[in-house]
């Protein structure tokens, strides 16, 4: 079945540096991508949905100059947490799906900790 | 906008018990809506995924349905394990556009207990 991997699956940062997750799908092209953050006890919020060699669309409330998304190519895209903060830390997921009708499929999620 | 709910927020059975899970959603004009498993930490396991001019979808001991006209699905585990024991999340999508997002409930936490 169609693999998200996502990388890497724990962080632990200094406050003012930035880190960046990469999201791969293994087995397919995905044209879109998307980004989720996961605060504890709680559902998945999107962040963006990206598309491959375009702009990626951040939702409201989202700094798209804090959360840069590349994508770059149809099999990866990458989430740069810039300048972190300790509010920052939660736990961000991404997902993918190679056709219009498919199933989303997600990776295992990255464990974000800025202190 | 879309909201998803689902009830209850969290679910104690002792093992082999059969146990529903409720999935609400406001519009009723959505795509498709999928089932989602996750565990404590991971990311989440896609376990059914119902079309919207379905109305059930089943795989081994998990049946979804889907009720699109009153704006409700259910997930039924049949005969449950220790191993079943997880958040489950539904998200629906309301087209096929590429850029539509999938709107997630907030999930129910279930443990099967030995």
């Amino acid at each position: 079945g169609a693999v998200v991997s996502q990388h890497p699956s724990w962080v632990i940062c200094k406050s003012g540096t930035s880190v960046k997750i990469e999201c791969r799908s293994l087995d397919f092209q995905a044209t879109t991508m998307f980004w989720y953050r996961q605060f504890p006890k709680q559902s998945l919020m999107l962040m963006a949905t990206s598309n491959e060699g375009s702009k990626a669309t951040y939702e409201q409330g989202v700094e798209k100059d804090k959360f840069l998304i590349n994508h770059a190519s149809l099999t990866l895209s990458t989430l740069t947490v810039t300048s972190a903060h300790p509010e920052d830390s939660s736990f961000y997921i991404c997902s993918a799906r190679d056709q219009g009708n498919s199933p989303l499929h997600f990776g295992n999620g990255t464990r974000l900790t800025v202190t | 906008k879309q909201e998803v709910t689902q009830i209850p927020a969290a679910l104690s059975v002792p093992e082999g018990e059969n146990l529903v899970l409720n999935c609400s959603f406001t519009d009723s004009a959505i795509y498709n809506l999928q089932w989602f498993r996750q565990d404590p930490g991971k990311g989440l396991t896609s376990l059914l995924l119902i079309q919207s001019s379905q109305r059930e979808q089943t795989s081994g001991r998990l049946n979804a349905s889907l009720d699109k006209s009153s704006g409700r699905s259910t997930l039924y585990i049949a005969a449950s394990q220790p191993g079943d024991s997880a958040t489950y999340l539904c998200a629906v999508r309301k087209s096929l556009s590429n850029f539509n997002k999938f709107y997630f409930g907030s999930g129910t936490k279930l443990n099967v207990k030995p």
